[in-house]
This record gives C-alpha cells, sequence and structure tokens, in this order.
C-alpha cells in the first residue's frame, strides 16, 4: 500500500512569513491529493483537492502543487488563525490514508 | 445544505459491542461513499475504510480490516461503525465523511472512551 510521508512534524513562524509543508508519497498518485486543516478541539476543514484546487471560501494566501510523489502546501502570509495541524491525504484509490500531520505554530 | 450527523459520545467497557452512526442529509445518500476516520488523543488522522452507500460495497484499510465492521442503511440515511469487542485502544474520536472522493462534509464525531 502506499504510505504519505509530511515533512516537517512541526514548525514555528512569525507572522507573515511564507510556510511550506511537504508530502511525499511511496508511489505515484497522479493529482489525487488533498491537504486539510484541522485547528485544536475541532473539525478536520478541506482546504485543496487535485493537489492545487483551492476549496471555495479558503483564503487565497494557501496554494497547493506537486503531482506524482512530491507535493507541497504554502502558505504565502502565516496568519495567527493558520495555527492548526495540516494534513495531506491521496484519493486515488483505496486504502486512502493520511499523512501523520504538520503541526504550525506562531512564533 | 449538506450535513452528517453524527450519535452522541459513548463510554464502554472493555469486551463490549458498540455501534455509532452518521446520518446524511441534503444530498443523495446512496450517490457518495462515506468514510470513517480515527483520531487518538493527540495523535493524526487515521482513514480507516469507507462504504458505498448505495450498493454497501465498501474498502477497509488493513490497519482496521477485521477490528471493525462498517456498514449503511439507505432506508435511513445512515452510515454505521461497529465493534464487537471493544479494547481501551479503541478510545478515540470518530468521524464520518462524504467521500467526493476528497473529504468535504464532515460529522461533528464520535468520542468513544473504552475503560474499565
Amino acid at each position: 500500500d502506499i504510505q504519505m510521508t509530511q515533512s516537517p512534524s512541526s514548525l514555528s513562524a512569525s507572522v507573515g512569513d511564507r510556510v511550506t509543508i511537504t508530502c511525499r508519497a511511496s508511489q505515484g498518485i497522479g493529482n489525487y491529493l488533498a491537504w486539510y486543516q484541522q485547528k485544536p478541539g475541532k473539525v478536520p476543514k478541506l482546504l485543496i483537492y487535485g493537489a492545487s484546487t483551492l476549496q471555495s471560501g479558503v483564503p487565497s494566501r494557501f496554494s497547493g502543487s506537486g503531482s506524482g510523489t512530491d507535493f507541497t502546501l504554502t502558505i504565502s502570509s502565516l496568519q495567527p488563525e493558520d495555527v492548526a495541524t495540516y494534513y495531506c491525504q491521496k484519493y486515488n484509490s483505496a486504502p486512502r490514508p493520511f499523512g501523520q500531520g504538520t503541526k504550525v505554530e506562531i512564533k | 445544505e449538506v450535513q452528517l450527523v453524527q450519535s452522541g459520545a459513548e463510554v464502554k467497557k472493555p469486551g463490549e459491542s458498540l455501534k455509532i452512526s452518521c446520518q446524511g442529509s441534503g444530498y443523495s445518500f446512496t450517490s457518495y461513499w462515506i468514510a470513517w476516520v480515527r483520531q487518538m488523543p493527540g495523535t493524526g488522522l487515521e482513514w480507516m475504510g469507507i462504504i458505498y452507500p448505495g450498493d454497501s460495497d465498501m474498502r477497509y484499510s488493513p490497519s482496521f480490516q477485521g477490528q471493525v465492521t462498517i456498514s449503511a442503511d439507505k432506508s435511513s440515511n445512515t452510515a454505521y461503525l461497529q465493534w464487537s469487542s471493544l479494547k481501551a485502544s479503541d478510545t478515540a474520536m470518530y468521524y464520518c465523511a462524504r467521500s467526493d472522493p476528497q473529504l468535504h462534509y464532515w460529522g461533528q464525531g464520535t468520542l468513544v472512551t473504552v475503560s474499565s
């Protein structure tokens, strides 16, 4: 089965910084990759699907790129409300595992 | 409006059985897969499996195959996740989500606590 590996596992950045999270699939998955944001104590929220398509209502400072095995989620200017854990997930076929998550904090 | 409403929190003892539910509304329930996701305390999201309520086709993660049973009832627009014999390690928050196939709509979560 395909494994999803995120890096880093956590990061601390200043407000306004550009933040990049990477997700690697152990085999090619095309662009069948989604990113989710989970704030503490809340239900996960879909941010991006199809590797780069922004879900309606998600701020444009979020963007996604990549295809095949290597993907990135970028926050162009980190805001206090972006404090959360971010997960990637493959969905081209079952099983559809998540990455282990990246916790984003404000420095 | 698409909604997934999950059953309430449960407190069970090891060895007991349990079935939690996820009722969909605001869309054609039989036309979309429903996924179940586990989140153990302080840890990440784990994809457990999916079911297509239209014909009850299902797929399991190898980690959960044989440990849980996923089912659905078309007549009540409800998906289920059940255990025949709970363990303390099943203590977690469980989410259902509509698989589009990306997980756009989520239930509010059901907290399952297993403790003697």
